[in-house]
């Protein structure tokens, strides 16, 4: 099955860097690679998506890249506030796993003021 | 519809009790996904269902655990005879076949189990 690695564990970053996080993948048939930021005592929210006929995706401050060759995609946020500060996952599904998703273990962002 | 409801929030049981948790996705969402979280971890796939019908369960799914989707809006997830390796958190999450692929989950429900 899929296999999703995600680093780094941790992130810190001083208010108004930038931070990125990677991950990689083991399917070359996933081909939707959505983006999670869960703040503590809540479920996980959609924050960027991005399929596979597409290399790189911007909303705002928040951008993914994917490299389907390198089987890796990584998010990219710009300007961090203090309210970035929370816990980003990764995942990788299949079209025909009808949007079953493998998630990554988490990369927990904190931004300093 | 403010999105995926989730209840209890928490659960304290005591080891070998039965917990039912119940899970109330987007009224237009047809496909409802249930995923299991531990500290550290991403969430894991247990079972998801289209309208009524269950599609697909992991093999984290034991015998112990069931899932329904008797009219094909709520949801229920059942685990019988509790062990401590089942303390998580539960997540439940919607989604519908137009629009995005990405999920909307609820806030889940912590179980802790003594």
């Amino acid at each position: 099955g899929e296999n999703v690695e995600q680093h780094p564990s941790t992130l810190s970053v001083q208010e108004g860097d930038s931070a990125v996080i990677k991950c990689t993948y083991s399917d070359s048939a996933s081909n939707y690679f959505p983006w999670y930021k869960q703040e503590l005592g809540k479920g996980p929210q959609l924050i960027i998506d991005i399929r596979s006929n597409v290399g790189e995706k911007k909303d705002q401050r928040i951008a993914v890249t994917l490299n389907k060759t390198a089987k890796h995609f990584s998010l990219h946020i710009t300007e961090t506030q203090p309210e970035d500060s929370a816990v980003y996952f990764c995942a990788a599904s299949k079209n025909t796993n009808a949007g079953k998703s493998t998630f990554g273990d988490g990369t927990t962002l904190t931004v300093k003021p | 519809d403010t999105g995926v409801s989730q209840d209890p929030r928490h659960k304290i049981t005591k080891r070998g009790q039965n917990v039912t948790f119940r899970c109330d996705p987007i009224s237009e969402h047809n496909r409802l996904y249930w995923y299991r979280q531990t500290l550290g971890q991403g969430p894991e796939f247990l079972t998801y269902f289209q309208n009524e019908a269950q599609l697909e369960k992991s093999r984290l799914l034991s015998d112990r655990f069931s899932a329904e989707r008797p009219k094909g809006s709520f949801s229920t997830l059942e685990i019988q005879r509790t062990e401590q390796g089942d303390s998580a958190m539960y997540l439940c999450a919607s989604r519908s076949l137009q629009g995005s692929e990405g999920y909307t989950f609820g806030s889940g429900t912590r179980l802790t189990v003594v």
